[in-house]
C-alpha cells in the first residue's frame, strides 16, 4: 500500500545544514512535496518537486529526489532558530482522481 | 483573501455531544479536506471532496459525516463525539490539478472529555 515515513525527531545547531529525509513506497507519484507546520497553525507549502527531476533548489532549501530508491530529502542551510518547526514530506499520486499522502512529519529543533 | 477559515478554534465536549466544525475556502478551489492530527501519527484524511456536490471517505471516516454546502464551506459533523476523537482538524483545499498543493486552514483542537 502506500506509505510515507520520515524520522520524528531531528536536533542541530544554529548555523548547521539540517538535512530530512523521508522514504515513500508507491512508484506512480507525480509530484513529492515539503510542508512546513510551526506551532499552533496550520501546514504551509515549502517547496514541491516534479517526478521526473531529481534536485530542486530555492534559496537555503535544496530537495534531492532518488526515484530509484523511493527517497527524498530536504536540507535547509544556515539554519536557524526560526526553522524549528514540524516538516512534512508529502506525495501525490495520479489514480483517477488526485490523492495526497502525508508521513507523520519530522520535529526539527534548532538549538541556538 | 483570507484563504482557508476555520472555526471553532478551540471546543471541549462531552461524550455523546455532537458538534460541526466548519471550514470556508476563498481561492475558489475545487477540492477541500478534513484532516486529523495526532501525534506521531501525522496527519490522516478523515473525508475528502473532489468537487462541488461530491464527497468521499478517506481513511478515518467512522464517527464523522461532511457536507459539501456549496464550492466555498466544507463542514465536519460529530454525531456523538467520543474521546478518541480528541485531536486537532484540519481544513485544506487544493485546486485539483495535477500539481495538487494543499492550503491549510489554522486548525480546530478539540477535546473530548
Amino acid at each position: 500500500g502506500e506509505d510515507v515515513e520520515q524520522s520524528l525527531f531531528l536536533s542541530v545547531r544554529e548555523g548547521d545544514s539540517s538535512v530530512i529525509n523521508c522514504t515513500y513506497t508507491d512508484s506512480s507519484s507525480t509530484y513529492l512535496y515539503w510542508y512546513k507546520q510551526e506551532p499552533g497553525a496550520g501546514l504551509q507549502l515549502l517547496t514541491y518537486i516534479f517526478s521526473n527531476m531529481d534536485m530542486k533548489q530555492d534559496q537555503r532549501l535544496t530537495v534531492l529526489l532518488n526515484k530509484k530508491d523511493k527517497h527524498l530529502s530536504l536540507r535547509i542551510a544556515d539554519t536557524q532558530t526560526g526553522d524549528s518547526a514540524i516538516y512534512f514530506c508529502a506525495e501525490s499520486m495520479d489514480t483517477g482522481g488526485f490523492k495526497t499522502i502525508f508521513g507523520a512529519g519530522t520535529r526539527l529543533f534548532v538549538k541556538a | 483573501n483570507a484563504g482557508v477559515t476555520q472555526t471553532p478554534k478551540f471546543q471541549v465536549l462531552k461524550t455523546g455531544q455532537s458538534m460541526t466544525l466548519q471550514c470556508a475556502q476563498d481561492m475558489n478551489h475545487n477540492s477541500m479536506y478534513w484532516y486529523r492530527q495526532d501525534p506521531g501519527m501525522g496527519l490522516r484524511l478523515i473525508y475528502y471532496s473532489a468537487s462541488e456536490g461530491t464527497t468521499d471517505k478517506g481513511e478515518v471516516p467512522n464517527g464523522y459525516n461532511v457536507s459539501r454546502l456549496n464550492k466555498r464551506e466544507f463542514s465536519l459533523r460529530l454525531e456523538s463525539a467520543a474521546p478518541s476523537q480528541t485531536s486537532v482538524y484540519f481544513c485544506a483545499s487544493s485546486e485539483a490539478s495535477r500539481q495538487e498543493t494543499q492550503y491549510f486552514g489554522p486548525g480546530t483542537r478539540l477535546l473530548v472529555l
